[in-house]
């Protein structure tokens, strides 16, 4: 099965630098990489995805990369600010006929240091 | 602004009680997932449902059991609570069509004392 390996698990940023969360995963046929973001208390809420077909995607301070070929995407959050403090989580998805198998990373917990 | 409900947010119950968790969405989706997360932030899957009529087991082994009579509510069931069952529960669905993004519920937090 497919299996999702996200790192760091803890990662501390000054106010305004960038961060980069980075995961990798083993089946080819992952074909849908979204990401979440966790606040407290809440559940985690999808900030941006990319598909196969598509190498990089960019959302105001948020951008994701995708190499296929070495199995790689990564998450850039730009100017952070203390609210993007949060566990963020990536995910590898594989669609086959009706059926959605998503496999997430263990997390990375975000914190930003005014 | 949450589509997706879960009730109640925390509950403290003692061993042996039955209890179910709900969920509710209200956006006409076909799949719906329990995800159990640890408190090393992990997220497990322990059942889905692609549909009324419809529930699997997740990846992760669990004693709780589902239902899917109406395709707005999805609610887990444990027959038995144990403290082992201590855990954050989140509700989450999707549309039936590719691949496409699971929307969360805000959990409900259970102690099993």
């Amino acid at each position: 099965g497919e299996n999702v390996e996200q790192h760091p698990s803890t990662l501390s940023v000054q106010e305004g630098d960038s961060a980069v969360i980075k995961c990798t995963y083993s089946d080819s046929a992952s074909n849908y990489f979204p990401w979440y973001k966790q606040e407290l208390g809440k559940g985690p809420q999808l900030i941006i995805d990319i598909r196969s077909n598509v190498g990089e995607k960019k959302d105001q301070r948020i951008a994701v990369t995708l190499n296929k070929t070495a199995k790689h995407f990564s998450l850039h959050i730009t100017e952070t600010q203390p609210e993007d403090s949060a566990v963020y989580f990536c995910a590898a998805s594989i669609q086959s006929g009706g059926y959605q198998k998503v496999t997430f990373g263990i997390g990375t917990k975000l914190q930003v240091i005014p | 602004e949450a589509d997706i409900y879960q009730t109640p947010r925390y509950l403290v119950i003692g061993t042996g009680k039955k209890i179910t968790l709900e969920c509710s969405q209200t956006m006409g989706h076909d799949k719906m997932y329990w995800y159990q997360q640890d408190p090393g932030m992990e997220l497990h899957l322990i059942h889905y449902s692609y549909g009324v009529n419809s529930t699997e087991k997740g990846d992760l082994s669990s004693e709780s059991t589902v239902s899917r009579i109406r395709t707005e509510h999805f609610p887990l069931t444990l027959e038995s609570a144990r403290p082992s069952h201590t855990s954050q529960y989140l509700c989450a669905s999707s549309y039936a069509g590719g691949n496409s993004p699971l929307h969360f519920g805000n959990g409900t937090r259970l102690t099993v004392t």
